[in-house]
């Protein structure tokens, strides 16, 4: 059974860096083709694609959020990172961890960890 | 990026068969998938590489569309169908979403 869960800091300063984990089960990123992939949806709206990790240690990020992006993973620990630095109330949102394939397409969802930037 | 665009919202009836529509800005081939997105709740891949239902996903959802035009039908609507859609495209990246479509009833 393939879970995920995300944690993180609830609650940020503006100018502050956002931490954010994935811990999972039911699969290894190691095996060939997975990946875990970070998506954001601020309240209310869409959904924006952030990062991905894979098994070979390939990395994709998003180039709206030009160089604030940070991913990295703990394979032997089943874990996944993200790192925000710089954050404003834009970053305000909902962040998931989803388990991908080849970072193309989200089959497993985390329930998502509330993230609020505000002074 | 691939801008996809998705009617905001669509309105329907129980029992009657409804079509939510995704068009993207340049051609992603067949790789678009869709996601059924409750109140409260997170994702979920309903059908993947446009026309393929994901593994315990009902019947009823079916996907078709190639190229820039892509259409995600729900025949027959049921009460547990109300919720936000997105297409999403894996054709590049950035993969990016839809805006999303909010079903509702009539």
């Amino acid at each position: 059974q393939v879970t995920l869960k995300e944690s993180g800091t609830g609650i940020l300063q503006p100018s502050q860096a956002l931490s954010l984990t994935c811990s999972f089960s039911g699969f290894s990123l190691s095996t060939t083709g997975i990946c875990v992939s970070w998506i954001r949806q601020p309240s209310g709206k869409g959904l924006e694609w952030l990062a991905d990790i894979c098994w070979d240690d390939g990395k994709g990020y998003n180039p709206s959020l030009k160089n604030r992006l940070s991913i990295s993973k703990d394979t032997s620990n089943n874990q996944a990172f993200l790192k925000i630095t710089s954050v404003d109330t834009a970053d305000t949102a909902t962040y998931y961890c989803a388990r991908s394939w080849m970072g193309a397409l989200f089959g497993y969802w985390g329930q998502g960890v509330m993230v609020t930037v505000s002074s | 990026d691939t801008v996809l665009t998705q009617s905001p919202a669509l309105a329907v009836s129980l029992g009657q068969r409804v079509t939510i529509s995704c068009r993207a800005s340049k051609s992603v081939s067949t790789y678009m998938h869709w996601y059924q997105q409750k109140s409260g709740q997170q994702p979920k891949l309903l059908i993947y590489s446009a026309s393929n239902l994901e593994s315990g996903v009902p019947s009823r959802f079916s996907g078709s569309g190639s190229g820039t035009d892509f259409t995600l039908t729900i025949d027959p609507v049921e009460a547990d169908d109300i919720a936000n859609y997105y297409c999403q495209q894996s054709n590049e990246l950035p993969r990016t979403f839809g805006g999303g479509t909010k079903l509702e009833l009539k």
